[in-house]
Order: structure tokens, then sequence, then C-alpha cells
């Protein structure tokens, strides 16, 4: 039971490139989510997903995509990097029953040059 | 608009000694509140969480507390160790509010020999 699985765990790109950052969870949970860790700020919800086929937007939705084919796979999009998206990047997963909290990933970092 | 405050933004304490984090938040409807333990470039790991009905809940050396009243919540940790050393977050989610949990900047905990 691995948990959340994040890759890669580092990444540098340059301004204009396009990148998916991994997400995987072995735990069956229905819920799925993408944040966002800057200095100072608590984590911001980028995009969520309740279930294979469903995704909606979060707080920060813009730049980024994301789709759930699968229950297990929750793939973020990068469509064209910006010096902003430089952020640390958490997928988190968790049961339907809101009385359970999110298990998060290691974190993918990310800088933008 | 849903805000989670929390103080101080660091701490720095001697093993051995007990501190308190301090959490204030406008989210409302209240659902739940959850306090989190993040260690250097790993994902926040799961604490506590209490519910509106809950006024204290304890893990090991970790006491959350939760004033639904005057929206505050603290987390008090006991005898401290090297182990402790971690951001702690406090997340509060809203009934009716989607997958969105709100979450705090994090207190920065250091604890020295």
């Amino acid at each position: 039971n691995a948990g959340v699985t994040q890759t890669p765990k580092f990444q540098v790109l340059k301004t204009g490139q396009s990148m998916t950052l991994q997400c995987a969870q072995d735990m069956n949970h229905e819920y799925m989510s993408w944040y966002r860790q800057d200095p100072g700020m608590g984590l911001r919800l980028i995009h969520y997903s309740v279930g294979a086929g469903i995704t909606d937007q979060g707080e920060v939705p813009n730049g980024y995509n994301v789709s759930r084919s699968t229950t297990e796979d929750f793939p973020l999009r990068l469509l064209s990097a910006a010096p902003s998206q430089t952020s640390v990047y958490f997928c988190a997963s968790r049961d339907r029953q809101v009385g359970y909290g999110y298990t998060f990933g290691s974190g993918t970092r990310l800088t933008v040059v | 608009k849903n805000q989670v405050e929390q103080s101080p933004q660091s701490l720095i304490i001697l093993e051995g000694k007990n501190c308190t984090l301090q959490c204030n938040y406008t989210v409302s409807p209240f659902s739940n509140l959850r306090w989190y333990k993040q260690d250097t470039g790993r994902g926040p790991v799961s604490l506590t969480i209490m519910t509106f009905s809950e006024n204290t809940k304890s893990n090991g050396r970790y006491t959350a507390t939760l004033d639904a009243d005057t929206k505050q919540s603290s987390l008090h940790i006991t005898a401290s160790q090297l182990s402790d050393s971690a951001s702690y977050i406090c997340v509060v989610s809203a009934k009716n509010y989607g997958q969105n949990f709100v979450f705090g900047p994090g207190t920065r905990l250091s604890v020295l020999p």
C-alpha cells in the first residue's frame, strides 16, 4: 500500500514548456485534489475530482488542466509554464466521507525559469 | 471570505518544553477543523480532526482544542522532541463548500537540543 505517489519529485522547466505531473493512489479513494504551496501561504486548491470522469476547478485553476480517466490516477498538466507557476505541488486523496482527512503525496518541487 | 489565520508564524523552543500554536478562522458554516503536521520536503499528515461538538482531542503528545463560539483552535505540544520540528497547518472545512478545504499558512516550529 504505497498511498499517494507523485512523480517527479523535482523539475525545472523553461518558460513556455509544457509538462505533466503524475499522481497515483492505491487506496481506492474517490476524491483527489491538486494543491500548490507557496511560501507564507496556505495550500491552494488547483483542481479536484470526486470520481473517475469528473473534475472541477478550484481556487487557482488558470494554466492547469486535469483529467481523471481512472480512480487511481489524477495527472496535472501545465500547458505553457510561467515563472508564476514555480511552486511545490501536492496531490491528495481521501475517502468520500467528509470525516476522513486527506492523504498527501510527498510533493513535486517545480521551478520555471 | 473564508479565511484561516495562524500564529505565531514561527516558533523556536528547547527540547522538552511545551508550546501552543493558535488558529483563528472565519469559515462558515463550520464543518470540521483539522491539524496537519508537515515535515520539510514532505506532504502534510493529519494529526487531529474536530467537529463542532468536540472541544478537545488528543493524539499522543498533541492536544487540540476548539472553541466554535470564538472560532479559535489551539494545538498544544507537550514535552517537545526534536522530531516535532515541522510546520503545523490548521485546515477548516465548511459545510456545502464543495471540496475546498481552507488551509492556514502554517506555523513553523523548530525544536532545538
